[in-house]
């Protein structure tokens, strides 16, 4: 069975533009959820998709944005990229929400590493 | 600030050492998960905890929830190298069904040969 993906791995950009990231879940896996991890701050939530709506938002502002489509891959876009938004952008997947059930783990694609200049 | 502390933040032990990594916070969480990230990679699941007091052994790996569900520590036996990695703590937070990961900063640990 295929892990998540993320395309692309590596991505430079410079200030003021904007940048779209993509994530293809497990087969069957309908929750796919954002994070940005950071040196400083650690992994942050960014949000959650499942059936294509935006069911849970991280502390972010608005230029971070994403959607989902109805085979369950995901995008999400940053706009008027800032020095800051450099990070490693992780996606994740799992069949349903609820992260507590038994067998609901939720699978880490490899990350696409940003770095805005 | 950050809701879950985690201690030690660097790690460096010798092979066949034992250690202890804590996860603290002032918050109740439902569940509470541990993750092991290595570079290039992104975190994989070790275990999750959801009931306070409650004690997981994954080989040499035991993980243990705190009983009012506030903070949770990972003890691994006789460190191989291949246990060297980003040790994460996850908590839960939310309403059944819409529950947020909250993640620490990680235990960069390295186990020298």
């Amino acid at each position: 069975k295929a892990g998540v993906t993320q395309t692309p791995r590596y991505l430079i950009k410079t200030r003021g533009q904007q940048v779209t990231l993509s994530c293809s879940p497990i087969s069957g896996h309908r929750s796919v959820s954002w994070y940005q991890q950071t040196p400083g701050q650690g992994l942050q939530f960014l949000f959650e998709y499942f059936s294509e709506t935006q069911r849970n938002k991280g502390n972010f502002p608005g230029r971070f944005s994403g959607r989902q489509f109805s085979n369950s891959r995901s995008e999400m876009n940053v706009s008027t990229l800032e020095l800051g938004d450099s990070a490693l952008y992780l996606c994740a997947s799992s069949v349903h929400r609820a992260l507590v059930l038994p067998n609901n783990e939720q699978f880490f694609g490899p990350g696409t590493r940003l770095t805005v200049l | 600030t950050q809701l879950l502390e985690q201690s030690p933040q660097f790690l460096s032990i010798q092979e066949g050492e034992n250690l202890t990594v804590y996860c603290n916070s002032s918050s109740v969480f439902s569940s509470l998960q541990w993750y092991r990230q290595e570079p290039g990679e992104g975190p994989v699941l070790l275990v999750t905890v959801v009931t306070g007091g409650e004690v997981k052994k994954l080989k040499r790996l035991t993980f243990q929830f705190g009983d009012a569900r506030k903070d949770s520590s990972l003890h691994i036996t006789a460190a191989q190298t291949g246990d060297t990695g980003l040790y994460l703590c996850a908590g839960a937070r939310g309403q059944g069904g819409s529950e947020k990961l909250v993640f620490g900063k990680g235990t960069k640990l390295t186990v020298n040969p």
